[in-house]
């Protein structure tokens, strides 16, 4: 979904269930990109990675997925704890120059 | 330190007074970032410093924004003249070289609000 204004994407799940957050992004020359978790009253705190040339990487709990075709990325956490919810920005990344998405707050209810 | 840092936490001022954020970045990461973030929104790019230099300021909205790093260490970001508009949190990030692959590590922002 989009955001417009105070009125971020929002995913309510319930503990121990698995995530799925999406992001569509604008470049087609972006080369990198990137998952930050920002927790309230926090900066952006670095969750995982990926470069063009893969399409899907995986972490402790996360993987990222990639699709150039039709720019999309998401990231998907496993078995989702309380300590999950955040808000989570996707970001690509091209020659420094880094744009974020409006991000999603993810809810996770015990 | 052990991350990046940033002072102060808060900072409330009126409208036309100048304020000054501090940056401390990660030690030994040569490249360093602003951010500003408006509620509900993601970070917006103000500008890039590689070593002492801004290697990119193409994110600064006008020119009562400025940024210093005299020793390519340290940052100030300045901003002259306040407006209520210029309210956000204002954030920090360097990572260890320059180059579009590399991960950027945040600090905590300082949110400033201006009445």
């Amino acid at each position: 979904g989009e955001s417009v204004g105070l009125h971020l994407p929002t995913l309510s799940v319930q503990e121990g269930d698995n995530s799925i957050i999406n992001c569509a992004y604008s470049n087609s020359a972006s080369d990198y990109f990137i998952w930050y978790k920002q927790e309230s009253g926090k900066g952006p705190q670095f969750i995982i990675d990926i470069r063009s040339n893969m399409d899907k990487r995986q972490g402790q709990r996360v993987t990222v997925l990639l699709n150039k075709t039709v720019k999309h990325l998401s990231l998907q956490i496993a078995a989702t704890q309380p300590g999950d919810s955040a808000v989570y920005f996707c970001a690509e990344n091209r020659n420094n120059d880094m744009r974020f998405g409006a991000g999603t707050r993810l809810t996770v209810k015990p | 330190g052990a991350g990046v840092s940033q002072t102060p936490s808060n900072k409330v001022t009126e409208k036309g007074k100048y304020v000054e954020l501090r940056c401390d970045p990660i030690s030994g990461h040569t490249a360093l970032y602003w951010y500003r973030q408006s509620l509900g929104q993601g970070p917006e790019f103000l500008i890039y410093f590689q070593g002492t230099g801004a290697a990119d300021d193409s994110g600064l909205p006008n020119d009562r924004f400025f940024a210093v790093r005299p020793e390519g260490s340290v940052s100030t970001l300045k901003i002259q003249r306040t407006e209520r508009g210029d309210s956000a949190v204002y954030l920090c990030a360097s990572s260890l070289n320059p180059g579009g692959h590399e991960t950027q590590y945040f600090g905590p922002g300082t949110r400033l609000l201006v009445l």
